[in-house]
């Protein structure tokens, strides 16, 4: 059975403060782990997908990089408005992604 | 290009009672999924459907019916609704290659 478990639950930064979420996982046959990013009252949305361990990838102040057992989320400089929960999940040999708990961060100014 | 739509956006039921919520996509996607979300629990998989006239139970299907008749279309239904389904809905599709998934904006139901 995929297993996803993010950490921390939340976390509080100062604006600048940079920081990392992690995402650690079980699967069976890796066929990705995706980062979403999910402010409140609105659906997930995606940010990342990356397949295989060594991989990382940017989109403005966030980093998302992964190894065999983990997954992080570095996020460089944060600013307000990067203030969301943001969620990992892992595809293996189904269609069926599993998805973690979530991390809620909160950047205050 | 709306992307994934759903219908309505807010519903209060009371218990036994009996909706319908509708899911619509417009990337041609294969897959479809009904998730619920609620605090501290996550996303949990209800159904999905891997193509059209097709479903499979996913991980909380209790109390939940389904139905994919059109391609673009997925249907969740509550026959009989009960407290315990009071929570956030989300649809979701997905492409052939089975890449990330893309989330409609959600319906927030209270069963009282």
């Amino acid at each position: 059975e995929d297993q996803v478990t993010q950490s921390p639950e939340a976390l509080r930064l100062q604006e600048g403060e940079s920081s990392s979420l992690n995402c650690s996982y079980t699967v069976s046959g890796l066929r990705g782990l995706f980062w979403y990013r999910q402010d409140p009252g609105k659906g997930p949305e995606f940010l990342f997908t990356l397949y295989s361990a060594g991989e990382e990838k940017e989109k403005e102040r966030l980093k998302a990089t992964l190894t065999k057992k983990e997954s992080f989320l570095h996020i460089t400089a944060p600013k307000p408005e990067d203030s969301a929960t943001y969620l990992c999940a892992v595809r293996g040999g189904s269609y069926i992604p599993t998805f973690g708990r979530g991390t809620s961060l909160i950047v205050h100014p | 290009n709306a992307g994934v739509t759903q219908t309505p956006k807010f519903r209060v039921l009371k218990t036994g009672q009996s909706m319908t919520l509708l899911c619509a996509q417009d990337m041609n996607h294969e897959y479809m999924y009904w998730y619920r979300q609620d605090p501290g629990m996550g996303l949990r998989l209800i159904h999905y459907s891997v193509g059209e006239g097709t479903t499979a139970k996913g991980e909380v299907p209790d109390g939940y019916n389904v139905s994919r008749l059109k391609k673009q279309n997925f249907l969740l239904g509550l026959e009989s609704a009960a407290p315990s389904q009071t929570s956030v809905y989300f649809c979701a599709s997905s492409g052939p290659q089975l890449r990330e998934q893309y989330f409609g904006p959600g319906t927030r139901l209270t069963v009282t």
